[in-house]
């Protein structure tokens, strides 16, 4: 079956640095988001990978490895509005969104 | 403004009680569809629509139906509702080349069913 794997929870403190990851076994790679979902609100689009190798917006980063089945979004400088659930999405073979069932990011002060 | 808007933001209802979520998109977007999201489980799609008068189904259709008569919109329409319907559900549109752009997501609507 097709499957996407992040940790429940993470907690950072304001202005570190944090890595989340993401691993993924799907039918097919037609590439790889990450939504960021502040609680009760809806998902909104952070950043798409299709090729291998790190991309970069601003404070947000994030890194994909095909061979490996894997991805991270990394976050610098965090802020408290950083906390929020990050959702991770592999588009399958039939171009559907896998979905991660999402990473809840506490920032501490 | 480009936006996609659900109504109602909640809803309390009971087991049976024929209701329709409302979504309408304002992008010209091709691609439409309905999520639900409940604790520790993914976002999970009900169903699909990639055109007007095109919908499919998704990993848990049962028990919902929609139509997409126009393309700006998108009901979700619960027949039957029952207390397992309890969730966030979420409206989602992107233009037709959806393997490289992004979902643009509703505010939600939260349904209660007792």
């Amino acid at each position: 079956g097709q499957n996407i794997d992040q940790p429940t929870e993470m907690t950072a403190t304001e202005g570190a640095i944090v890595q989340i990851n993401c691993t993924y076994q799907t039918s097919g790679f037609n590439g790889l988001f990450w939504y960021q979902q502040h609680a009760g609100e809806a998902p909104t689009f952070l950043s798409y990978n299709v090729l291998d190798g790190l991309e970069e917006k601003g404070r947000f980063s994030s890194f994909l490895s095909r061979s490996k089945g894997y991805s991270y979004l990394l976050l610098k400088e965090l802020q408290m509005k950083d906390s929020a659930s990050y959702l991770c999405a592999v588009m399958d073979s039939n171009y559907q969104l896998i979905w991660g069932a999402g990473t809840k990011l506490i920032i501490k002060p | 403004e480009a936006q996609v808007t659900q109504n109602p933001r909640y809803l309390i209802t009971v087991t049976g009680k024929k209701l329709t979520v409302t979504c309408s998109q304002n992008m010209n977007h091709e691609y439409m569809s309905w999520y639900r999201q409940d604790p520790g489980l993914g976002l999970r799609q009900i169903y699909y629509s990639m055109n007007v008068e095109v919908t499919d189904k998704g990993d848990v259709p049962e028990g919902y139906k929609v139509s997409r008569k126009e393309k700006r919109n998108f009901p979700l329409i619960l027949e039957s509702p029952s207390p397992n319907q309890t969730s966030l559900y979420f409206c989602a549109s992107s233009s037709r080349d959806r393997e490289t752009s992004p979902l643009h997501f509703g505010n939600g609507t939260r349904l209660t069913v007792t």
